[in-house]
């Protein structure tokens, strides 16, 4: 069965600190997907990854890295955590072939005090 | 820039209701459509996804169908359950940048015993 795991369901940490959210998946899929969603902004991409090492800035990047040194291993990194990155993340993954379903993990609530 | 939109924002209805979600998009030139469910605090679960060359897509009580020409989608939901009380997202994959999904804002759908 599909299985995207995210490291921390619920996580706090203070502004100024890198902060580091992992997420895993064991279908071997080429594509990762970090979002984050806010109320009444919906679900915003911020980065995806169409294969190791490889990254794209989505909609929303600024504030935010990413690593994908291995296949099923995508990374997000908050640089220097502010109040206004406090959000649910969520990170998916899909086959490369265009039009194939996206996977979703549980997601990580963040909070930056 | 496609936009997504879901009206309404919230539907409460009694048990054992057939009931329609809507969908609609701005851009026609989209690869496909997919409906997904959020249980509150949790991640994503796929529903339905229909390819652009198609009209509809079933799956037990569901049935999700596609006008591309006329940007819209519903998602049909017979003999509605409490069991199904959680938010419903669509989202687009553009034709160009098909891997991409660009999401609703969904629709809180409560179902009362």
């Amino acid at each position: 069965d599909v299985k995207v795991t995210q490291s921390s369901r619920y996580l706090v940490k203070r502004t100024g600190e890198k902060v580091f959210l992992e997420c895993v998946q064991d279908m071997d899929h080429e594509n990762m997907f970090w979002y984050r969603q806010d109320p009444g902004l919906g679900l915003r991409l911020i980065y995806f990854s169409y294969d190791v090492k490889m990254k794209e800035k989505g909609d929303i990047p600024e504030g935010y890295s990413v690593s994908r040194e291995k296949k099923e291993r995508f990374s997000l990194i908050l640089e220097s955590a502010s109040t206004n990155q406090t959000s649910m993340y969520l990170c998916a993954s899909s086959l490369y072939r265009v039009g194939q379903p996206q996977h979703f993990g549980d997601g990580t609530r963040l909070s930056i005090l | 820039k496609q936009e997504v939109t879901q009206i309404p924002a919230a539907l409460s209805v009694p048990e054992g209701e057939n009931l329609v979600l809507n969908c609609s998009f701005t851009d026609s030139a989209i690869y496909n459509l997919q409906w997904f469910r959020q249980d509150p605090g949790k991640g994503l679960t796929s529903l339905l996804l229909i390819q652009s060359s198609q009209r509809e897509q079933t799956s037990g009580r569901l049935n999700a169908s596609l006008d591309k020409s006329s940007g819209r989608s519903t998602l049909y939901i017979a003999a509605s359950q409490p069991g199904d009380s959680a938010t419903y997202l669509c989202a687009v994959s553009p034709s160009q940048g098909a891997q991409k999904l660009v999401f609703g804002q969904g629709t809180r759908l409560t179902i009362n015993p």
